[in-house]
């Protein structure tokens, strides 16, 4: 099946400093791409929808001057955390909208970013 | 709007027991129905999915048939394992499926 790889797994930064999460389609070319921010008790938030060529459209609430998101290529969604705050430690997680019939997601393994 | 209800966990059960996890959704047309597995540290996985009514989808023991009537998508499995271990997500897409609504996710354990 179709596999999206997201990198780092893990970061730690430090309070005031800005961290950037890849997101790649490995095999195949997603115009789509979605974050995601899964709190401590397992919901799913979706934080944004990432169009190739485009502007990503935020959720509300999602704040888009602090959570940058690019999305430069079909194969590749960026997500930038900008000073990062320890409030903001979570686990990040991406997908990509597949090519089948069923618009099935494809999810990247997630990151886990700690901010100190 | 769309949504995806799904029981509330934890689930904690003995191996070899029967599992059952609801999930009802509300839907403005005719979703695509799925529930997603995510094991621990791990992002999320595709555990089955069923495209229309009396679709039963089924992967690894696990089933669910989407019924149009109760407006359900029940995750079954006869006999759990301990590496069933994991919290499992129902979610519905309408389309093309460019949006996904997912259910609060129910964490299973299952002891030996």
């Amino acid at each position: 099946g179709a596999v999206v790889s997201q990198h780092p797994s893990r970061v730690i930064c430090k309070s005031g400093t800005s961290v950037k999460i890849e997101c790649r389609s490995l095999d195949f070319q997603a115009t789509t791409m979605f974050w995601y921010r899964q709190f401590p008790k397992q919901s799913l938030m979706l934080m944004a929808t990432s169009n190739e060529g485009s502007k990503a459209t935020y959720e509300q609430g999602v704040e888009k001057d602090k959570f940058l998101i690019n999305h430069a290529s079909l194969t590749l969604s960026t997500l930038t955390v900008t000073s990062a705050h320890p409030e903001d430690s979570s686990f990040y997680i991406c997908s990509a909208l597949g090519h089948s019939s069923t618009g099935e997601l494809f999810f990247g393994e997630g990151s886990r970013l700690t901010v100190l | 709007g769309d949504s995806v209800t799904q029981m509330e966990g934890p689930v904690t059960l003995s191996e070899e027991a029967f599992l059952t996890i609801n999930c009802t959704y509300t839907a403005t047309g005719y979703p695509s129905l799925f529930w997603y597995v995510q094991y621990p540290g791990e992002g999320l996985q595709l555990l089955l999915k069923a495209t229309k009514a009396d679709d039963k989808g089924s992967n690894k023991g696990f089933e669910a048939t989407y019924r149009k009537e109760t407006t359900s998508f029940h995750l079954e499995k006869g006999s759990v394992q301990v590496s069933d271990s994991a919290v499992y997500f129902c979610a519905l897409s309408e389309g093309t499926g460019n949006q996904f609504y997912f259910g609060t996710g129910t964490s299973l354990t299952v002891i030996p």
